[in-house]
């Protein structure tokens, strides 16, 4: 099946700092998703972007289908980014989301 | 409008007990996912709908489990007999399926975290 890898695993950030988070996915997809889940464990849309680029104020994401990865920056980051980021994938020919293992985001003041 | 409503949030049972989680997806959506997410393994598909009609449980760990839809706004998942290592963060996701633009984003429930002793 589909692999799905997120870098880096953990990041830690002094408020207001800039980050890049990075997902690999080893075959076609129709659907690429990024979530963010809050310390209570809300999984929060962030993009549905299965490819091109787009932004959400200070949260932006490109997805370069072709060569099978996705980013996402976070700028400015704030305390309450603090959270796991998740990149899920939709395979082609299936109805399936695919999660990767997450990147643990913590923004101290 | 309201996003995807999930019951209860919170369940402690003991082992052996029937449990009962339930799922309202969003107004006007027309597939329904039931998710479980543990530490070892993540998150992971369960089970899947597509206008009420099971398409895709090939992740239901065994057969203590099943998940029914009777309606187009409402969903269950029960374990019964539950055992300890049931205890998980159990997510209900819908998707608004054709003509919408982004058919296929899932959003995604509160969760319901259970626990059983």
């Amino acid at each position: 099946g589909i692999q799905v890898e997120q870098s880096p695993p953990d990041l830690i950030l002094q408020e207001g700092a800039n980050s890049t988070l990075r997902c690999n996915f080893s075959d076609s997809v129709n659907n690429l998703q990024w979530f963010h889940q809050n310390p209570w464990g809300q999984l929060i849309n962030l993009f549905y972007i299965p490819s091109g680029t787009k932004q959400n104020g200070r949260l932006s994401a490109t997805t370069v289908a072709t060569e099978r990865y996705s980013l996402l920056y976070i700028s400015s980051s704030q305390t309450t980014d603090s959270g796991v980021y998740f990149c899920a994938v939709d395979p082609d020919n299936t109805d399936k989301l695919i999660f990767g293992t997450g990147t643990r985001l913590q923004v101290f003041p | 409008d309201a996003g995807v409503i999930q019951s209860p949030r919170h369940e402690v049972t003991e082992m052996g007990q029937e449990v009962t989680l339930r799922c309202k997806p969003i107004s006007g959506h027309n597939s329904l996912f039931w998710y479980r997410q543990t530490m070892m393994r993540g998150l992971e598909l369960l089970i899947y709908f597509n206008n009420n009609v099971p398409i895709d449980d090939s992740g239901m760990p065994e057969d203590r489990f099943s998940a029914k839809m009777p309606n187009a706004s409402f969903s269950t998942l029960k374990i019964q007999p539950s055992e300890p290592r049931d205890s998980a963060v159990y997510f209900c996701a819908s998707r608004p399926g054709l003509p919408s633009r982004s058919f296929r984003e899932q959003f995604f429930g509160p969760g319901t975290r259970l626990t059983v002793l």
